[in-house]
C-alpha cells in the first residue's frame, strides 16, 4: 500500500503571501491530521478532518485553515504568512477511529522570507 | 491538559551500547502511548506503541513498557547501531479528541 504523500516537499514564500499544502492519505484512510514542527515549539497539532468535516482544532490563529475532499485528500492553507510560520508541516492519516495509529507523510518544509 | 516530557538530548553513544530514553506523561485517564522515530529529512515513523498498563511494545530491537504507576514509557535498546541515529519522539493519545501530544524529541547519535 502506498504511504501518505505530501506535496510540495519544499516551498519558499515571502511574508504576506499565502500557501496551500496538499496531503493524500493511505488508501482507505478517511482521517487526516496536520501538525506543525518547529525547533522551538516541537510538534503541534493543527487540525483533523474526517469525511470532509473538521473534528478537532488546535490552538492556531485563523490564518491556518484546512479542508478535506470527498476522496479524503486534504489541503491546508496559511494566509498572510509570517516569518514564524517557517516549519515542517506534517500530515498523518488513520482509518478514523479514536486512538488509532497515525501514519505520517514526509512533510512539506516551508520557508518564509 | 495532557503533556509528555522526554529526557533532553542530544544523546551520543558508541555502537553496541545500551540505550535508554526516558519518557513520562501527564494525562487524566488511560492514554495510548507511542514512540515515533524521525530520520534526517523524513517524516515520522511509528516505532512501537502500547495501549494499556503493563503492555510492552517492541520493534526492531527497541522496547518500551507502559508503567501506569510511574506514568512512564521509557524506550530501551540493548545494542544500538549507527543506523539508529535519529530523533525519537514519545507521544500519547487520550480521550475523545483525535490528536497526538508529543514530547520535544531526543536526538540520538550513534558513532561507529
Amino acid at each position: 500500500k502506498a504511504g501518505v504523500t505530501q506535496t510540495p516537499r519544499y516551498l519558499i514564500k515571502t511574508r504576506g503571501q499565502q500557501v496551500t499544502l496538499s496531503c493524500s492519505p493511505i488508501s482507505g484512510h478517511r482521517s487526516v491530521s496536520w501538525y506543525q514542527q518547529t525547533p522551538g515549539q516541537g510538534l503541534q497539532f493543527l487540525f483533523e478532518y474526517f469525511s470532509e468535516t473538521q473534528r478537532n482544532k488546535g490552538n492556531f490563529p485563523g490564518r491556518f485553515s484546512g479542508r478535506q475532499f470527498s476522496n479524503s485528500r486534504s489541503e491546508m492553507n496559511v494566509s498572510t504568512l509570517e516569518l514564524g510560520d517557517s516549519a515542517l508541516y506534517l500530515c498523518a492519516s488513520t482509518a478514523g477511529g479514536l486512538g488509532e495509529t497515525q501514519y505520517f507523510g514526509p512533510g512539506t518544509r516551508l520557508l518564509v522570507l | 491538559g495532557n503533556s509528555v516530557t522526554q529526557m533532553e538530548g542530544p544523546v551520543t553513544l558508541s555502537e553496541e551500547a545500551f540505550l535508554t530514553i526516558n519518557c513520562t506523561y501527564t494525562a487524566t485517564g488511560y492514554p495510548s502511548l507511542f514512540w515515533y522515530v524521525q530520520y534526517p529529512g523524513e517524516g515520522l515513523q511509528l516505532l512501537l506503541k502500547a495501549t494499556k498498563a503493563d503492555d510492552k511494545g517492541s520493534n526492531k530491537g527497541f522496547e518500551a513498557t507502559y508503567r501506569k504507576e510511574t506514568t512512564s514509557f521509557h524506550l530501551e535498546k540493548g545494542s544500538v547501531q549507527v543506523s539508529d541515529s535519529a530523533v525519537y519522539f514519545c507521544a500519547l493519545h487520550e480521550g475523545s479528541n483525535y490528536k497526538l501530544t508529543f514530547g520535544k524529541g531526543t536526538l540520538l547519535t550513534v558513532n561507529p
